[in-house]
């Protein structure tokens, strides 16, 4: 069984500022991480992942994500936010089940 | 680029109606799901299938069925319609899962199609 916690409904932040959206995760054997992106009343679309290797990850539109292991989280960053970032954010991990588990996501909102 | 097509965006459908949801990917991808997704609650798994002819249930498949025939297309069936089945329904497919190093593993959404019931 594997499982995902978003503790934030919502993060806001100005446009310039770092942006974190927070994730951890519950798996059964080694995790494959996940950070899509969804913008209104469209599909999902990936960010970026963590198979193996290095525990930063760097992905699309200037996001990265960290694995941390002993914490089992996997945080998504970007340093300077735009005002485009403001959308509904997903952590899924994977484990040997052919299955990603979803949360309820974050919301960012970012401010000009 | 993989495409996820999904034949419906916007769908109203009457109580006890039987709805079918059609979903084909073009990539050859093994896997493919069926989510639907509220506010607050996120994705909920209703069904996937690993192959043709074959499918396991989700996390919420009650009230629902599903086709696969053939390898692109996936389609889900409300059996008959309610209105507490009134959401956002969005397929995704991928390849053989766990993914392997240096492959471009993960899930690819079609756009969704946001189903009213009344």
């Amino acid at each position: 069984a594997q499982s995902v916690a978003q503790p934030e409904d919502q993060v806001n932040v100005a446009e310039g500022n770092p942006l974190t959206v927070k994730c951890t995760y519950s798996v059964s054997g080694n995790p494959y991480l996940f950070w899509y992106v969804q913008y209104p009343n469209r599909g999902l679309q990936f960010l970026l992942k963590y198979i193996t290797g290095d525990n930063l990850v760097k992905g699309s539109y200037g996001f990265e994500a960290e694995f941390n292991k002993s914490q089992t989280s996997f945080h998504l960053k970007k340093p300077s936010a735009l005002v485009s970032d403001s959308a509904l954010y997903f952590c899924a991990p994977g484990g040997n089940d052919y299955k990603l588990s979803f949360g309820a996501g974050t919301t960012v909102t970012v401010r000009a | 680029d993989v495409k996820v097509t999904q034949s419906s965006r916007y769908l109203v459908k009457r109580t006890g109606e039987k709805v079918f949801l059609e979903c084909v990917q073009d990539m050859d991808h093994e896997n493919m799901f069926w989510y639907r997704q509220d506010p607050g609650l996120g994705l909920r798994l209703i069904y996937f299938s690993y192959d043709v002819k074959m499918k396991e249930k989700g996390d919420i498949p009650e009230g629902y069925s599903v086709s696969r025939e053939k390898k692109e297309r996936f389609s889900l069936i409300l059996e008959s319609a309610s209105t507490n089945q009134t959401s956002m329904y969005l397929c995704a497919s991928s390849l053989i899962f766990p993914p392997l190093v240096g492959a471009d593993y993960g899930y690819t959404f079609g756009s969704g199609t946001r189903l009213t019931v009344v």
